[in-house]
Order: structure tokens, then sequence, then C-alpha cells
């Protein structure tokens, strides 16, 4: 069981409230990692970070902020939700690569269900 | 184009059967394989890694194959249970970025009936 937690489970929000999605592991973990994940589609990578004050945007456009303060904590935030930004968003942090092979394994947190209304 | 297929899109089994889920790549370079299971509401799980060496690994009642001449990969999942019952992900990383760039798969959705 991978310990990596993301808070709230479900958030139902009306158009242009600003709001933040919690994602915290305690495996020490230096990567961590974004997703969103619409019904029967793939996953999107949309942000991602490689340790703390470190942070890249991923392959999907998104109006989402994250920040690495801390190596245990990566909140992903956005301003003004609209509803286009209802989705699921994975939370996933990974061990380090072994022998410079890049076989690390991404532990996801529970996901959080987001709806904009 | 790099792309992950998986088929089929879903697939309904009775409680004690066997399945085969396939995957195919077109991700180049190839660093590794993935097949991850996804519970509904809930993160993906890994379930086995496979390198480019490696052409058959099991885990338990799953048992993972790769050709990486084709780009075909392919699960197999013995004697069923209820608790299969699952979307599961084939996910390929390329080696050719820092970063291990990851391409999902949408999945195939398996219910497995009593």
């Amino acid at each position: 069981e991978a310990d990596i937690y993301q808070t709230p489970r479900y958030l139902v929000i009306g158009t242009g409230k600003k709001i933040t999605l919690e994602c915290s592991q305690t495996m020490g973990h230096d990567k961590m990692y974004w997703y969103q994940q619409d019904p029967g589609m793939e996953l999107h990578l949309i942000h991602y970070s490689y340790g703390v004050n470190s942070t890249e945007k991923g392959d999907l456009s998104s109006e989402s902020t994250v920040s690495r303060i801390r190596t245990e904590h990566f909140p992903l935030t956005l301003e003004s939700a609209r509803p286009s930004h209802t989705s699921q968003y994975l939370c996933a942090s990974s061990d380090p690569l072994i022998s410079g092979l890049k076989t690390d394994t991404q532990y996801f947190g529970p996901g959080t269900r987001l709806t904009v209304l | 184009k790099n792309q992950v297929e998986q088929s089929p899109q879903s697939l309904i089994i009775l409680e004690g059967k066997n399945c085969t889920l396939q995957c195919n790549y077109t991700v180049s370079p190839f660093s590794n394989l993935r097949w991850y299971k996804q519970d509904t509401g809930r993160g993906p799980v890994s379930l086995t890694i496979m390198t480019f060496s490696e052409n058959t690994k099991s885990n338990g009642r799953y048992t993972a194959t790769l050709d990486a001449d084709t780009k075909q990969s392919s699960l197999h999942i013995t004697a069923s249970q209820l608790s299969d019952s699952a979307s599961y992900i084939c996910v390929v990383i390329d080696r050719g970025s820092t970063l291990g760039r990851l391409y999902f798969g949408r999945g195939t959705q398996l219910t497995v009936w009593p």
C-alpha cells in the first residue's frame, strides 16, 4: 500500500471559486506528478516536480498551478474553477532511478473527483 | 507519434475463467512497460514492470508478456475473481528523456461476474 494521500476525495464547487487539491507522501520521494483523467480516457500529465522548488508543466495544458515547498507536499491550485475543470485529478510520486534505468515506479494517490457547477 | 493502444476496450467474463488483455505501442526509444490495475474511484496500482530483455513476468495470477520486436504486450489473468473487476492500464516509458516520459493507454475495463 502506497503512502500517498489526497484530499479532498470528492469536491463539488461553483464556477469562479478558488480551490486547492492537496497531495502528500511519506515515502521521501523526490519526484511528484499531477495527472488529469476523464472517464474511460488515459491519464494526462499536467504538472511534475523533480524536488523542492522544482515544478514543470506537463503535456496537457492546464490552468492550474502547483508548488513544491516541502518534499512531501505537492498541492495543486485552480484560481478560478470552471465546468471544463470537472475531472478526476490523480497525484503520484516515484522512487529513484535504479542503476540509471528508468524503472522508477509511480505510486498513485486515491484521486480527487472534482465537479464544477 | 508515440501511442499506446489497448484492446478490448471492455470485457466481461465469468468468475473462474481466464482472460487476456492486449497492448500495442509505438513508443520509441523503449525503456520499459508496466501494467497497472485501477479500481473504480482509486488511483492505479502497479502489477508488473517489464524491461526490453524480459519476455514474461508473473505476479500471482497475473502474467505479462512482452514482444519488443512487434511492440506488443499482453496481460493474462488466470482463474479470475470478482476482485479482478477493474480497469487495466498499459503504460510505456521511453528512455529518450530525463523524466522517463510515461505514455498511458486508455485501459481495458474488466468485469468479472459471479
